[in-house]
């Protein structure tokens, strides 16, 4: 079977910097996504892993290791807008285009 | 660039009615998804269309959901009779055929709620 586990929130103080991980036991593993997504909107992408190693792009980074089954969202300077869902999803071998998400970590940033 | 739509935002119907959700992907994206959310679950996968056909339709819940993407534009998610159970936030995404970015734009979701 598939499983993904996030931790469900997490809180955090403005201009500080917040590591989400998740972990991942999948069959034939693909890549890797991460998704934010504001409550009553629709997710928005982040970043996508496939390979191991690290990925930055602006305050956001995130890290992938395909041996350990892990991956985490790193964010640094965080803003009150930060505040947020984040999405951990994965696609496997056989259909790389169906995302298979975690739960999902609710993150809220203090002033 | 107009994102992906989607209509209606809310439906309240009761259960044993009808719903035909409506999807609208980014203008020449080929790839069209359904996901579902129940509250307290993660999303799900319901199907995955590739310009007016059927790729993988491995997450429909069963016989009463029927999804249809005739000329590979639209797509249409209707739920037919509705149960207390397929209550849920209905997502639907788009992405480019196979070599462009694997990533997929979500719209804002139908909230459906069977009473």
């Amino acid at each position: 079977g598939q499983n993904i586990d996030q931790p469900t929130e997490m809180t955090a103080t403005e201009g500080a910097i917040v590591q989400i991980n998740c972990t991942y036991q999948t069959s034939g593993f693909n890549g890797l996504f991460w998704y934010q997504q504001h409550a009553g909107e629709a997710p928005t992408f982040l970043s996508y892993n496939v390979l191991d190693g690290l990925e930055e792009k602006g305050r956001f980074s995130s890290f992938l290791s395909r041996s350990k089954g892990y991956s985490y969202l790193l964010l640094k300077e965080l803003q009150m807008k930060d505040s947020a869902s984040y999405l951990c999803a994965v696609t496997v071998a056989g259909n790389n285009r169906k995302l298979i998400w975690g739960l999902g970590t609710s993150l809220a940033v203090n002033p | 660039e107009a994102g992906v739509t989607q209509f209606p935002s809310h439906s309240v119907i009761e259960k044993g009615q009808t719903v035909t959700l409506r999807c609208d992907p980014i203008s020449g994206h080929d790839n069209l998804y359904w996901y579902r959310r129940v509250m307290g679950k993660e999303i799900k996968f319901l199907l995955h269309f590739v310009k007016e056909s059927k790729q993988d339709e491995s997450g429909m819940p069963n016989n009463r959901f029927l999804a249809e993407r005739t000329g590979g534009t639209y797509s249409t998610l209707k739920v037919q009779p509705a149960e207390l159970e397929d209550s849920g936030v209905y997502f639907c995404a788009s992405s480019q055929l196979a070599g462009g970015s694997l990533e997929q734009f979500f719209g804002p979701g139908t909230r459906l709620t069977v009473l």
